[in-house]
C-alpha cells in the first residue's frame, strides 16, 4: 500500500522563525508532490507543488524533494500566526494514476 | 470564477438511511475526484472521474458507496445503508484535467447517529 507519512505535531515556532515541515512517501514511482494547507474547519488549498529534485521557491514557501531518499519538505521562512494550520502533503504516482495519497498532516502553531 | 461548491454543507442522518451528496466542479474542469477526511486522519481517495472514461472506483471502501457524474459535470456521491463510520467529511475536488492541480470543493460534514 503507497503511504505518505508526515510528524503529527504539532510544531509550534515564534513568529518570523523557520518553520520545518517533513514528509516521506514509499511509493519510488511517484511523480508530483504537493503541499496543501487547511485551516480548521475549512478545506484544504494548495500552495506548493514540486516534480522534479532540488528546491523550488515561492515567496516565504520553498518546497525541497529528494526523489533518492523519497523525501519532500516545506519551509515557511518568516513565519506568521496566519501561517497556523494543518500542512498536509500529498503524493501523485505515475502514469495515468492521478490520484493523489494524503498524509496525515501537521499541525503548525505560530506563537506571535 | 465560481469555485467547487458542495451541498448539502453538513448532514445528520440516521444508521440505516441513505444519503446523497452532490459536488458542482469548476467549469470547464474534466477531472472530479471524491475524498473522505475522518476526524484525525488524512484524506482518503474514493473515486476519480475523467471526461467520458469509466471512473477509477479503487478507493471506495464498500459496495455501499457509488458515485455518479452525469454530463461530465455534477457527480452524486451516494451512501446506502449508512453506517456510524460513515462520518466524516466528504471533499470533492476538481481538476482542469487529470494531472493538473486539484481544487478542492467546501466539503459536506456527513453524521451518522
Amino acid at each position: 500500500q503507497k503511504e505518505v507519512e508526515q510528524n503529527s505535531g504539532p510544531l509550534s515556532v515564534p513568529e518570523g522563525a523557520i518553520a520545518s515541515l517533513n514528509c516521506t512517501y514509499s511509493d519510488r514511482g511517484s511523480q508530483s508532490f504537493f503541499w496543501y494547507r487547511q485551516y480548521s474547519g475549512k478545506s484544504p488549498e494548495l500552495i506548493m507543488s514540486i516534480y522534479s529534485n532540488g528546491d523550488k521557491e515561492d515567496g516565504r514557501f520553498t518546497a525541497q524533494l529528494n526523489k533518492a531518499s523519497q523525501y519532500v519538505s516545506l519551509l515557511i521562512r518568516d513565519s506568521q500566526p496566519s501561517d497556523s494550520a494543518t500542512y498536509l502533503c500529498a503524493v501523485r504516482g505515475g502514469g495515468s494514476n492521478y490520484k493523489l495519497t494524503f498524509g496525515k498532516g501537521t499541525l503548525l502553531t505560530v506563537n506571535p | 470564477g465560481a469555485g467547487v461548491s458542495q451541498s448539502p454543507s453538513n448532514k445528520v442522518t440516521e444508521k440505516g438511511k441513505d444519503v446523497e451528496l452532490r459536488c458542482d466542479p469548476i467549469s470547464g474542469h474534466t477531472a472530479l475526484y471524491w475524498y473522505r477526511q475522518s476526524l484525525g486522519q488524512g484524506l482518503e481517495f474514493l473515486i476519480y472521474f475523467q471526461g467520458n472514461s469509466a471512473p477509477d472506483k479503487s478507493g471506495l471502501p464498500s459496495d455501499r458507496f457509488s458515485a455518479e457524474r452525469t454530463g461530465g459535470s455534477v457527480s452524486t456521491l451516494t451512501i446506502q445503508r449508512t453506517q456510524q463510520e460513515d462520518s466524516a467529511v466528504y471533499l470533492c475536488a476538481s481538476a482542469l484535467t487529470g494531472g493538473e492541480t486539484q481544487y478542492f470543493g467546501p466539503g459536506t460534514r456527513l453524521l451518522v447517529l
